[in-house]
């Protein structure tokens, strides 16, 4: 059972550049997630991927944006790169229980990220 | 705005005795706590998490106490083992009546137990 899919593992931009990295769902998710991780932090929530529609977002600018097709499967945008911009970018996915409440722990599956340098 | 905190950013253990790592929140609306662990070129995992209302959660050799009051969480893991050394994360989620469920994930603690 194939879990999260990221591709490119690794890409190098210049500055004012434009990027877009994908994803793909573990199976039987229909939720994803992006996060940034910069070097010595944590992940950061950039924004969360439903229906097609983006539920949720985090602290980011307009440049951040994404898109999620109709197999679940998401990419994230980042238009007019910035140095700040390097960073690895996690995507996770999840299962969006019926209803609004979950019945547990909002347990992520990550994948092994897209390390974005942007020189 | 850091709303979870792991203020030890390396720790290091002997093979066999219990590593503790320590998370610390600000944020009262965090409902739902978790740790995950990371290798080196892979994404984080997740390891085990504990609700608000309880004070202890454990699985095998990991336990996560939770102390509300002092807004404070803990991992303990025993015995430590060399395939343990990664990096752990601390992450919280905010209440579903918040209409959000993403996470906060603190800074990580690498942890390193030796043979």
């Amino acid at each position: 059972d194939a879990g999260v899919t990221q591709s490119p593992t690794h890409l190098i931009k210049t500055r004012g550049q434009q990027v877009t990295l994908r994803c793909s769902p573990k199976s039987g998710h229909d939720t994803v997630s992006w996060y940034q991780q910069a070097l010595g932090q944590g992940p950061q929530f950039i924004f969360q991927y439903y229906e097609e529609e983006e539920r949720q977002r985090g602290n980011f600018p307009d440049r951040f944006s994404g898109h999620q097709f109709p197999n679940y499967s998401s990419e994230l945008n980042v238009n007019a790169l910035l140095l700040g911009d390097s960073a690895l970018y996690l995507c996770a996915s999840s299962f969006r229980p019926s209803g609004r409440r979950s019945t547990g722990a909002n347990v992520l599956t990550f994948g092994a990220g897209s390390r974005l340098t942007v020189l | 705005d850091q709303q979870v905190k792991q203020n030890s950013p390396s720790l290091s253990v002997q093979e066999g005795r219990i590593s503790i790592l320590n998370c610390d929140y600000t944020n009262s609306m965090f409902d739902y706590f978790l740790w995950y662990k990371k290798y080196p070129a892979e994404g984080p995992t997740f390891l085990i998490s504990i609700s608000s209302i309880k004070d202890k959660n454990e699985d095998g050799r990991f336990t996560v106490f939770l102390n509300k009051s002092a807004k404070h969480l803990s991992l303990h893991i025993v015995p430590s083992q060399p395939g343990d050394s990664a990096v752990y994360f601390c992450a919280a989620r905010r209440g579903l009546q918040t209409g959000a469920n993403n996470l906060f994930f603190g800074t990580g603690t690498r942890l390193t137990v030796i043979p």
